[in-house]
Formats: C-alpha cells, structure tokens, sequence
C-alpha cells in the first residue's frame, strides 16, 4: 500500500487561505467516504481535524474544512493563524481494517 | 476521560526483543479497535495494524505484516505492539491510536507516543 500523495510544504499570510491536496487511488480515497485530516505539532502527538471528508470534530475552528473528488481529498485552512503551522497528515480507509496516511505537508504561516 | 497511555521509551540493541504497552482508560475496551502508528525520525506517519481486544482480531498493513506483533490483554484494558529481533531501522515513534467518538474510522484519541531508539 503506497502512501497517499501529498505536497511537502504549503504556505500562507495570516488571515489567507491555504489548501492541502491528499491523491490517491480508487482502492483508498476514491473508495471510501473515510477520508481523515490530522494535525500535529512538532513534539506532539497528531489530532484529529476532519473525518469521513468533510466533518469537524468538535472543537475543531470552522476554519477547517475537507472535501473530496474522484481520488483525491483536500483540506483548506482558511483565515490562516500562526498556531496553525504544522504538519498535516491525510488518511485514508483501505478496507479490511486496514488504513494508509498521507506523506505529509509543512504548513507555513508566513 | 478516555485515554490511551503508553510505556515509556526504550533504548536496545539491535537483535533484542522488545514489547511497549498502551493502557486504555475511560472506555468499554473490548468493544473498540486499537491501532498502532509508526513515525520513524522526521518523518511522516505509517498505518501498521489494529487489533479488535474483544476477540483479538489483528489486520497488519502489508508493509509490517510479519516484522512486529500486535496482541493484546483484555484482563489489564492494554494493547502490545511486539518485536522479537530489532533492527536500528525500527527507531521510531510509536503511537497507539482509538477510533472513539466520531467514527469507527477515525482516530481521535492517541497516546502520547513511545521512542523506540535501536542502537549498538
């Protein structure tokens, strides 16, 4: 299972948009509605920021938002702020239990 | 409060064996499936497996299948991510990870990690 492609790194001014593309296949993201975003800081461990594509855990800021075509997802933070440099991860459901993560983008507030 | 928490790091030498722990609070624990995440050194996240405790159903990703164990015991609500022979590349980080409050698919709680350090 190859890991889903995404950007290394992704920037942005405070209080612009930026948006993280997530590729895979038909055997992942294009499969299943079980698309994930996570957040992490260095140090830390990752946080669950969107599931099932589109959905926001409580407590997570609107400004967060997921959406999918065909075989690849995308997170777009909008109205950047400094606290939301990291690195995020995608996810997917592969069946049978089984799942795979994306390679990561550096997100930047510039 | 529900939480997975982990064992704590690990210094071994190439060859040896090794079993870190994740101890689930707060939750029916054999009614949740808990998976394991590898995070070698500055580098992104990779799926291993999972492991259902209410009937020890274990799915390994194919990259892992065979190079760790997963097992888990229900009497003491903990989970076990298992090595019998290490190699200096399984230097990583390592988390166990629940699927609890928003879906069945994604891992909203983690534990705070084990480092695993494989050095002669």
């Amino acid at each position: 299972q190859s890991a889903l492609t995404q950007p290394p790194s992704a920037s942005g001014s405070p209080g612009q948009s930026v948006t993280i593309s997530c590729t895979g296949t038909s055997s992942d993201v294009g499969g299943y509605n079980y698309v994930s975003w996570y957040q992490q800081h260095p140090g830390k461990a990752p946080k669950l920021m969107i599931y099932e594509v589109s959905k926001r855990p409580s407590g997570v800021p609107d400004r967060f938002s997921g959406s999918k075509s065909g075989n690849t997802a995308s997170l777009t933070v909008s109205g950047l702020q400094a606290e939301d440099e990291a690195d995020y991860y995608c996810s997917s459901y592969t069946g049978s239990n089984n799942y795979v993560f994306g390679t990561g983008t550096k997100v930047t507030v510039l | 409060e529900v939480q997975l928490v982990q064992s704590g790091a690990e210094v071994k030498k190439p060859g040896e064996s090794l079993k870190i722990s994740c101890k689930g609070s707060g939750y029916s624990f054999i009614s949740y499936w808990i998976g394991w995440v590898r995070q070698m050194p500055g580098k992104g996240l990779e799926w291993m497996g999972i492991i259902y405790p209410g009937d020890s159903d274990t799915r390994y990703s194919p990259s892992f299948q065979g190079q760790v164990t997963i097992s888990v015991d229900k009497s003491i609500s903990t989970a076990y991510l298992q090595w019998s022979s290490l190699k200096a590349s399984d230097t990583a980080n390592y988390y166990c990870v629940l699927a609890y409050s928003y879906s069945s698919r994604a891992f909203d709680i983690w534990g705070q990690g084990t480092m695993v350090t494989v050095s002669s």
